[in-house]
């Protein structure tokens, strides 16, 4: 049974940068049938794809958020992480990371999710 | 990109009583390439990730009770609760995965009557 743990600050400050590690267990980031995802719901909301990668280090960002995105994969730490920049409260939000499962390419649903993890952005 | 629409927004039912959740997309989901509608349903439970019940429109997850199903195709989808258990209150999400940015639709909430 596929399980992902996501780790980092739960407070992070307005200008600086949100990072986010998902540590997966019972399986392998490798498998090229599964892209990797980072998904985040602000309190109270609905839910937002923020990103994919692949084991390869193929990438998709959310072109609304891409700017200030960077996703990466450690397959022999079996992890994979997130970085976005220049937060505002706007960002303030459970993120998920998830494994996704590939119908073609990027075309994704998501099978297993972490526990979510609240990230705060506030001064 | 893709916007999903759910109606209604909320929904009261008896236990026992059968729920209908409608997602509508912007765009046919239709992957012609496959013949599939790639088009998934989420169930939410406070305080707790979602969980995948329903993909390719009406494909059932492993270990899903067989009371939860998907139709549908092109734009229009259903998401059927047969028989309302007590577990099942709960917001319920479509997501379509047709096209890059992925999206989900807004959500409808399941309640006891």
């Amino acid at each position: 049974q596929v399980q992902l743990q996501e780790s980092g600050p739960g407070l992070v400050k307005p200008s600086e940068t949100l990072s986010l590690m998902c540590t997966i267990s019972g399986g392998s980031v490798s498998i090229g049938t599964y892209h990797w995802s980072w998904i985040r719901q602000p309190p109270g909301k609905g839910l937002e794809w923020i990103a994919y990668l692949s084991w390869s280090g193929a990438t998709n960002y959310n072109p609304s958020l891409k700017s200030r995105l960077t996703v990466s994969v450690d397959t022999s730490d079996n992890q994979f992480s997130l970085k976005m920049t220049s937060v505002t409260a706007a960002d303030t939000a459970v993120y998920f990371c998830a494994r996704g499962y590939s119908s073609d390419g990027g075309r994704l649903h998501f099978d297993f999710w972490s526990q979510g993890t609240l990230v705060t952005v506030s001064s | 990109d893709i916007v999903m629409t759910q109606s209604p927004d909320s929904l009261a039912v008896s236990l026992g009583e059968g729920a209908t959740i409608n997602c509508k997309s912007s765009r046919s989901l239709l992957y012609s390439a496959k013949n599939k509608n790639l088009l998934a349903w989420y169930q939410q439970k406070p305080g707790q990730p979602p969980k995948l019940l329903i993909y390719w429109a009406s494909i059932r997850e492993s270990g899903v009770p067989d009371r939860f199903s998907g139709s549908g195709s092109g734009t229009d989808f259903t998401l059927t609760i047969s028989s309302l258990q007590a577990e099942d209150v709960a917001v319920y999400y479509c997501q379509q995965y047709a096209d890059l940015p992925l999206t989900f639709g807004p959500g409808t909430k399941v309640e006891i009557k």
